[in-house]
């Protein structure tokens, strides 16, 4: 079984300044990592995601994510943001793919919600 | 933006009758699936499809049944809806479910109240 946990449910800041939203994950095989962001009353659109390789991710609006697997963590950051960054951002995991009877499940965390203020 | 329509968008309802949300696509992916989001929990998957008439139960299944009779539309019922369903829902699909080279992309949701 899998779980995640974003260890903040709210985080302010102000504009320009920097932010880290954490999370955990737990697992007893290899994942995927992801980090999904909701806008106000909009669906769920995907920032970044962890696959293998590298472990410092780049994604859109200007996000990364650095996965560590002893630690078990897979933090998303950006160092300057902006009033429009301002959302609910979920983390999630997947099980790798590996043919068969992988669905791509995946399980979220319960989200952190990050307020920029001006 | 992926062609995924939610409908309705809106609905309130009372205890005791059937609810029906439709997840309605235009991208001919293979992989459909409904989750709801409740605050402190984030999403949880209900049921998922993985061809027309295979689905399989995700994690809160009880009191959720689904239909996949054609590929673009995937189907949630509340069989006897209950104010613990009051929740906003979400579809997402997906054309793969490898996630090395596809992504889940997601509906604009269904908020659904249950009085």
């Amino acid at each position: 079984a899998q779980s995640v946990t974003q260890l903040d449910s709210q985080v302010p800041v102000f504009e320009e300044a920097p932010v880290e939203l954490r999370c955990n994950y737990s697992s007893s095989v290899s994942v995927y990592l992801f980090w999904y962001v909701q806008y106000p009353n909009q669906g769920l659109q995907l920032l970044l995601k962890y696959l293998s390789g590298s472990t410092l991710v780049k994604g859109i609006n200007g996000f990364e994510a650095e996965f560590n697997k002893s630690q078990t963590s897979f933090h998303l950051r950006k160092p300057s943001v902006h009033i429009s960054d301002t959302a609910e951002y979920f983390c999630a995991v997947s099980d790798r793919y590996a043919g068969g009877t992988s669905y791509g499940k995946l399980t979220f965390g319960q989200g952190t919600i990050l307020t920029v203020h001006p | 933006d992926a062609g995924i329509t939610q409908s309705p968008r809106h609905k309130v309802t009372e205890t005791g009758t059937p609810v029906t949300l439709r997840c309605h696509q235009t991208e001919n992916h293979r992989y459909m699936y409904w989750y709801r989001q409740d605050p402190g929990h984030g999403l949880r998957l209900i049921h998922y499809s993985y061809g027309v008439k295979d689905t399989d139960k995700g994690e809160v299944s009880d009191g959720y049944s689904v239909s996949r009779s054609k590929t673009e539309d995937f189907l949630l019922t509340l069989e006897s809806a209950t104010s613990s369903q009051t929740s906003v829902y979400f579809c997402a699909i997906s054309e793969s479910p490898d996630a090395s080279t596809d992504t889940q992309y997601f509906g604009p949701g269904t908020r659904l109240t249950v009085l």
